[in-house]
């Protein structure tokens, strides 16, 4: 089976702090996706970053990092100098390589930046 | 427009009623897909449909939930005999999957449908 632990409900810190939020993972199969996406208040979901299980190749965007540590199923996600637009609720998800992106997501961080 | 729409965004009905959820999609794109969440969840498979036919129902509760896509394009999501526990926001999402029949991964999501089952 497959599942996404987002451990973290709720972080709440001031601008311009660096944030990380965490995510670990179990799944049985040898390759897979992993996935962030942002749900700002509107309520859609948007797509972050798309990670293949064959690349551990920490990724940088901005003032956004992920590091992907597969001997610890993890896939953490770092804000760097935080900003108020950035808060929000996060989710991390799991997906197949192949067919239907039935993605597993976790339960999602609320981020709240505070001025 | 540019972006999956959804309609209504919002619906309130009393239990045991009859609900239907639209979804319009990124046009061109050929996969679709519903996902409900629950408050304070994230969102939960429902269906997938690769064109007109549903490739994939698992992730549908029981069978008082049904969609359809009959051209390919438009999707209604429906449920019959709305239950208290039916309340969520339901969200479809579409994807382009080029000819070569490798998944692209990046699914762009709609605001979602609010449902409450008074």
């Amino acid at each position: 089976a497959q599942k996404v632990t987002q451990a973290q409900t709720e972080i709440s810190v001031v601008e311009k702090e660096d944030v990380t939020l965490d995510c670990v993972y179990e799944t049985r199969d040898t390759t897979y996706y992993l996935f962030w996406y942002k749900q700002p208040p509107s309520g859609e979901l948007v797509f972050l970053i798309r990670r293949n299980s064959f690349d551990e190749q920490n990724e940088i965007s901005g003032r956004y990092s992920w590091n992907f540590q597969k001997s610890t199923s993890s896939f953490n996600f770092t804000i760097t100098a935080s900003q108020v637009v950035d808060s929000a609720v996060y989710f991390c998800a799991l997906g197949r390589i192949q067919g239907a992106q039935k993605l597993v997501f976790g339960q999602g961080t609320r981020l709240t930046i505070n001025p | 427009g540019a972006g999956v729409s959804q309609t209504p965004s919002n619906k309130v009905t009393e239990k045991g009623k009859y609900v239907e959820l639209r979804c319009d999609p990124i046009s061109g794109h050929t996969a679709l897909y519903w996902y409900r969440q629950s408050l304070g969840q994230g969102p939960e498979f429902l269906i997938y449909f690769q064109g007109t036919g549903a490739a994939d129902d698992s992730g549908l509760p029981n069978d008082r939930f049904f969609a359809v896509r009959p051209e390919g394009s438009v999707s209604t999501l429906k449920i019959q005999r709305t239950e208290r526990g039916d309340s969520a926001v339901y969200l479809c999402a579409s994807s382009l999957i080029p000819s070569g029949g490798a998944n692209t991964g990046e699914l762009f999501f709609g605001e979602g449908s609010r449902l409450t089952v008074l």
